[in-house]
């Protein structure tokens, strides 16, 4: 079966940069993503690593190394607002070009000022 | 707005009783899939259709069914309703090839 490893909770201060890694174990896996979930809401897409390295999007970098199974999000410039749940979640190819996402706790960010 | 549309957004049921909840996709979209949140749990992989086809099951109770009409609308039937199935249900789509799933606002079930 699967399993994905994160931390359950972090705090940074306003400005700061933060990093919330990510450990799995898991067959056929395709590629890591991360969603931001604020309380209450849905989770919305962050970011998708299939090959190995750093992608980049404004504020946010996310980083994928195959061989040792982990990957983790960055957030640069910690603002109020980035205050969530994040959520790493592996894609798997579940037959015929489908593929299924299975996602891991969470990590609570609590963004101080 | 993600383009997904879930109803009813919150529900409340007494337990042995029976809930249907609904999804509609982004427009495009042919696969649709089903988690279940409780609090402070993450996002636990319930079922996903594509094209009206089950692709793949996750940790769905057997009293729960699910299916996809041929207009690409879902449904998520709860059935012989426990306590413990209080959660938010989340429907997600996607094009069946790509890594991003657009969510739903989620439907909230509690069940007394």
């Amino acid at each position: 079966g699967q399993s994905l490893e994160q931390p359950s909770e972090v705090t940074a201060v306003e400005g700061a940069i933060v990093q919330i890694n990510c450990t799995y174990q898991t067959s056929g896996f395709y590629g890591l993503s991360w969603y931001q979930q604020h309380d209450g809401g849905a989770p919305t897409f962050l970011s998708y690593n299939g090959l190995d390295g750093l992608e980049e999007t404004g504020r946010f970098s996310s980083f994928l190394s195959r061989s040792d199974s982990y990957g983790y999000l960055l957030l640069q410039e910690l603002q109020m607002k980035d205050s969530a749940s994040y959520f790493c979640a592996v894609r798997e190819n579940s037959g015929a070009g489908s593929y299924q996402l299975t996602f891991g706790k969470g990590t609570k960010l609590s963004v101080i000022p | 707005d993600s383009g997904v549309t879930q109803t009813p957004k919150h529900l409340i049921t007494a337990t042995g009783q029976r809930v249907t909840l609904r999804c509609s996709p982004r427009s495009g979209d042919l696969s649709v899939y089903w988690y279940q949140q409780s609090l402070d749990q993450g996002l636990q992989f319930l079922i996903q259709y594509y094209n009206g086809e089950e692709r793949a099951k996750g940790n769905i109770l057997e009293r729960f069914s699910a299916q996809q009409f041929p207009d690409l609308h879902s449904e998520l039937n709860l059935s012989s309703l426990e306590l413990g199935d209080s959660a938010l249900y989340f429907c997600a789509s996607s094009e069946h090839a790509s890594g991003e799933l657009f969510f739903g606002e989620g439907s909230r079930l509690t069940v007394l």
